[in-house]
């Protein structure tokens, strides 16, 4: 089945910096590649997505970037907060037909004022 | 729109015990999904329905029992609580691939 790993586990900026956050998927029929945000004592909200026929979106200062070939996907974000501080997690959809979606580990963004 | 509710937000269990944690949507979305998450390890699905009378087994189904009686309402049941099933449970509905999360219920066993 599928298999997404996320990197790093951890990421602490500052605030204006930017954010970089990888995802590797085993499964090359996934095709679509969503990214949650989860603050403290809520359940993860969509932030943006990415479906395979497409390279990059960008949201304001939220970007990901998907490589197909290498089956790695990214977020970035731009000019950081300090409310853009939770935990991030990459998803990939194993195939058109299934709604299994199968979540990365997490990554706790910290952004320092 | 209320989106995804979640019943309880706690709840402490001993081992062997009963419960049903509940989850309902207004958004009348036939895909809804349960998913436990623990530390270290994202969401994981332990069971999905595409709709009324169809449910099916995730990643992580044992220990838990689930029905879809109507399309607003999904609840996970466990039969025999187990400490290995202390975790943070989510309900999700899904509508054109994006999943709308519940709050969560945090479920200890002890």
């Amino acid at each position: 089945g599928e298999n997404v790993e996320q990197h790093p586990s951890t990421l602490s900026v500052q605030e204006g910096d930017s954010a970089v956050i990888k995802c590797t998927y085993s499964d090359s029929a996934s095709n679509y590649f969503p990214w949650y945000k989860q603050e403290l004592g809520k359940g993860p909200q969509l932030i943006i997505d990415i479906r395979s026929n497409v390279g990059e979106k960008k949201d304001q200062r939220i970007a990901v970037t998907l490589n197909k070939t290498a089956k790695h996907f990214s977020l970035h974000i731009t000019e950081t907060q300090p409310e853009d501080s939770a935990v991030y997690f990459c998803a990939a959809k194993p195939s058109p037909n299934n709604n299994d979606m199968r979540f990365g580990a997490g990554t706790r963004l910290t952004v320092k004022p | 729109n209320a989106g995804v509710t979640q019943t309880p937000k706690f709840q402490v269990l001993k081992t062997g015990q009963s419960m049903t944690l509940q989850c309902a949507q207004d958004m009348n979305h036939e895909y809804m999904s349960w998913y436990r998450q623990d530390p270290g390890m994202g969401l994981r699905l332990i069971h999905y329905s595409v709709g009324a009378g169809i449910t099916d087994q995730g990643e992580v189904p044992n220990g838990y029992n689930v029905s879809r009686s109507t399309t607003e309402d999904f609840p996970l049941r466990l039969l025999s609580a187990a400490p290995s099933q202390t975790s943070v449970y989510f309900c999700a509905s899904t509508s054109f691939n994006e999943q709308f999360f519940g709050p969560g219920t945090r479920l200890t066993v002890l």
